[in-house]
């Protein structure tokens, strides 16, 4: 089955403590990108990756890391997560970068940070 | 600044009624307008990706209509139905940018 898997689905911990979530995709996707979605605001992307080792800025980076070592990966550090950090995240993948295909997302990952 | 905006935020039909809702972008530099379907605790799902001026896509009951000149695309639902339930979003893809609105939280009441 296609698809786009994320883990952890929930996840709480606190501030300062390095924290990663992963991301992978069966699809042999090249695009691969990080969102979240806070209240009252629209999905807002933190990294996307156009294809292996090729990573760049989003909205929203400031906090995050990203890697992309393999095509199915795409993982999202936060080295020191912060309260304002708390958010749902979603990875997302598509074929190409062109953006005239569907994005497939992720399950979502809650994350709060206290 | 670039802005996507979605009307309503949030409404509440009746089974059986036809609705729809207002999806409004930039009108320069336009690539592409996405729409997703996202029910509560899981992932959203691509409903129609529209290119062109004109278009106009339909899948079920559901459908979209594009205008890239006067920057915007309605999403019709007809004959609603519970199962219609979910916050519906769409995405603009512009020359450098990919925008997502706020969503429009729809609940069919049986």
């Amino acid at each position: 089955e296609a698809q786009v898997t994320q883990n952890p689905r929930y996840l709480i911990t606190v501030t300062g403590k390095k924290l990663t979530v992963t991301c992978s995709q069966n699809m042999n996707h090249e695009y691969m990108s990080w969102y979240r979605q806070d209240p009252g605001l629209g999905l807002r992307q933190i990294y996307y990756s156009m294809n292996v080792e090729v990573t760049d800025k989003g909205d929203v980076p400031e906090g995050y890391k990203v890697s992309r070592k393999e095509k199915r990966n795409f993982p999202l550090i936060l080295e020191s997560p912060s309260p304002n950090q708390t958010s749902l995240y979603f990875c997302a993948s598509r074929p190409d970068t062109f953006m005239n295909t569907e994005a497939f997302f992720g399950q979502g990952t809650r994350l709060t940070v206290v | 600044i670039l802005n996507v905006e979605q009307s309503p935020q949030s409404l509440h039909v009746q089974e059986g009624d036809s609705t729809n809702f207002t999806c409004s972008f930039p009108s320069s530099n336009f690539y592409a307008l996405h729409w997703y379907r996202w029910e509560t605790a899981k992932s959203p799902e691509a409903l129609f990706v529209m290119t062109l001026n004109g278009d106009e896509k339909k899948k079920g009951r559901i459908s979209a209509t594009l205008n890239t000149k006067e920057g915007y695309s309605y999403l019709y639902i007809k004959g609603s139905q519970p199962e219609d339930s979910a916050t519906y979003l769409c995405a603009f893809k512009g020359t450098y940018k990919y925008i997502f609105g706020t969503g429009t939280r729809l609940k069919v009441l049986a």
